[in-house]
This record gives C-alpha cells, structure tokens and sequence, in this order.
C-alpha cells in the first residue's frame, strides 16, 4: 500500500541551531503535504502545508520544501527554540475511492536543548 | 482549536467488552476521521466518514466500526475490546472553507484494555 517514510525519528539540537526534517512518499499522485507538531499529552496541530504546485512554502521561522520528480519533501526550522521541541509528523494525500485521505509518517522527536 | 471534541477522555475497560469512542464537532464539515496514535507508527487511519451514514475503511480497521448518523457525531465502536486496541485514538474532521484537505484534530482518548 501507500506509504510515507520520515526520517530522522529523533533529532536533538541546540537552541539556535536548525533543524531538517525530511520526509518520502509513494503515491505520484499525492498533492497535499502538511506537516503536524504534537507536543507532550496534546493534540496535533497543523503547522505548515504545501501543495503540488508549488515548491516551497514559508512562515516566520518554518519552511517546507516539495520536490515531485524524487517524491520527497522536508520541514525546516531555523533559529530553534525550545518550545520547539515536540514530535513531528509529515502526511502525504492520496486519494481512494474518490475521497482524499491522509497518510503519516511515523514521527520525528526534536528535542531543543538551551 | 476546532470545534471538536471527543468522550470518553479516558477510560480503562476489560478484554471482551464493547467500548464506544464519540467524537462531537460543530464546524458542520463534512469528512470526520479515527485514528489510532500508536508508538512509532504515528497515527493510522481506522476509518472514516464523507457525509451522514457514509463511511469507509481505513488501514487498520479490523475489529473496528463506525457510525454517523448526524453531521456533527462520528461513533467509533470496538466491538469487543483486545488488549492490541490500547492506544490513544484521535477523531479528525476536514472540508470546511474551500479545502478537502486540511485536517483538524480532536484532543484524544487514551484507552486501556485490559
């Protein structure tokens, strides 16, 4: 079936520091790429998204990046702090049935250390 | 947050027995999702709902079932609980201002089966 890797599942940084988080999806069909941050006992909230027009999208400190020929796109976040540190989950569209659904990665904890 | 809310928040129940997870939004979008969040699986589709009394399957969704038989409610049931269904469910819903795809989540019901 469809999937989507993430990689790293654990990324320990310094405040300051950036981080890269990246992630591989099977379906060429995909068009929506969101990614999430679930902090300790919370929800996931959605943070930043990219569609498939489009190769990169910012907001403030976070970017995401979409390359279609590789099926691959990335989360970066640059002058981390520590309420940054939370788990990580990209998704990747696909569409069943006529209806569109989501698949996740498997997460990334980033930890930000002061 | 979204108008979603989910109840049970908690509950600890036996091995055999029936246990019925709801979810409650008042957005009025039409697609309403369950997840499982499971370490190192991040979360995975168990079903998933397109309007009122429609409903479809997700990945993982043996031993699942759903039901909506209003906008707003989305049931999820496990008809007879096993201790592998320990995990913290998650409703979502999406549709609402011109996108399909951006999905919202619930704050979550941590089960135990014993």
């Amino acid at each position: 079936g469809e999937n989507v890797e993430q990689h790293p599942s654990t990324l320990s940084v310094q405040e300051g520091d950036s981080a890269v988080i990246k992630c591989t999806y099977s379906d060429s069909a995909s068009n929506y790429f969101p990614w999430y941050k679930q902090e300790l006992g919370k929800r996931p909230q959605l943070i930043i998204d990219i569609r498939s027009n489009v190769g990169e999208k910012k907001d403030q400190r976070i970017a995401v990046t979409l390359n279609k020929t590789a099926k691959h796109f990335s989360l970066h976040i640059t002058e981390t702090q520590p309420e940054d540190s939370a788990v990580y989950f990209c998704a990747a569209s696909i569409k069943a049935g006529g209806y569109n659904k989501l698949i996740f990665g498997a997460g990334t904890r980033l930890a930000v250390h002061p | 947050d979204a108008g979603i809310t989910q109840s049970p928040r908690h509950k600890v129940t036996e091995t055999g027995t029936p246990v019925t997870l709801r979810c409650h939004q008042t957005e009025n979008h039409r697609y309403m999702y369950w997840y499982r969040q499971d370490p190192g699986h991040g979360l995975r589709l168990i079903h998933y709902s397109y309007g009122v009394k429609d409903t479809d399957k997700g990945e993982v969704s043996d031993g699942y079932s759903v039901s909506r038989s209003k906008t707003e409610d989305f049931l999820l049931t496990l008809e007879s609980a096993t201790s592998s269904q320990t995990s913290v469910y998650f409703c979502a819903i999406s549709g609402q201002g011109g996108s399909y795809n951006e999905q919202f989540f619930g704050p979550g019901t941590r089960l135990t089966v014993l």
